[in-house]
């Protein structure tokens, strides 16, 4: 079935650094890609829907200028979180529909954790 | 606008027992509906599906029917096992909003041998 890679599993960083999260679906061209947070013991919050080569779209409430997304491929999104604070701290995945195949079926990604110090 | 609601968790179940995890949603049209499973410290992977109404979907002995008359789309298991102990999410997807996923809050499954 179809793959969506998500690196890196894990990250640390300091305070006020950028981390850069990446999604590829492996073996399926993806025009839309979602990216989710999950809080512990939480749902997942859908923050913005990647499309690629334009603009994502960003849920309310979501920073778009902290969370930047770019979908420069049919196989590639990247989540950049920006000046990252301990808050920022979560699980984020993402997902992608194979289009083609299975609409409305989203293949996930296997999440990163990141940790801000 | 669209949502899901499930039955909240933690579910603690002896292993053999059977396993009801109730989900109900509201949505205009006619949405897909899911059940996601995630294990610990992974992402969500697809348990089952059902695309339209009186739809079962069905995989590794989890079974849930799509019951339009009462918008519901309830998980199933007969005889659950130690490994099934994950979270659970319900989720529909529609046409509208270019195929966004709506989970419900999640229910965690815990089976004791």
């Amino acid at each position: 079935g179809a793959v969506v890679s998500q690196h890196p599993s894990r990250v640390i960083c300091k305070s006020g650094t950028s981390v850069k999260i990446e999604c590829r679906s492996l073996d399926f061209q993806a025009t839309t890609m979602f990216w989710y947070r999950q809080f512990p013991k939480q749902s997942l919050m859908l923050m913005a829907t990647s499309n690629e080569g334009s603009k994502a779209t960003y849920e309310q409430g979501v920073e778009k200028d902290k969370f930047l997304i770019n979908h420069a491929s049919l196989t590639l999104s990247t989540l950049t979180v920006t000046s990252a604070h301990p808050e920022d701290s979560s699980f984020y995945i993402c997902s992608a529909p194979d289009r083609v195949l299975a609409k409305n079926i989203q293949y996930f990604g296997a999440g990163t954790r990141l940790s801000v110090l | 606008g669209d949502s899901v609601t499930q039955m909240e968790g933690p579910v603690t179940l002896s292993e053999e027992a059977f396993l009801t995890i109730n989900c109900t949603y509201t949505a205009t049209g006619y949405p897909s509906l899911f059940w996601y499973v995630q294990y610990p410290g992974e992402g969500l992977q697809l348990l089952l599906k059902a695309t339209k109404a009186d739809d079962k979907g069905s995989n590794k002995g989890f079974e849930a029917t799509y019951r339009k008359e009462t918008t519901s789309f309830h998980l199933e298991k007969g005889s659950v096992q130690v490994s099934d102990s994950a979270v659970y999410f319900c989720a529909l997807s529609g046409h509208t909003g270019g195929f966004k996923t709506i989970f419900g809050a999640g229910t965690r499954l815990f089976v004791k041998a």
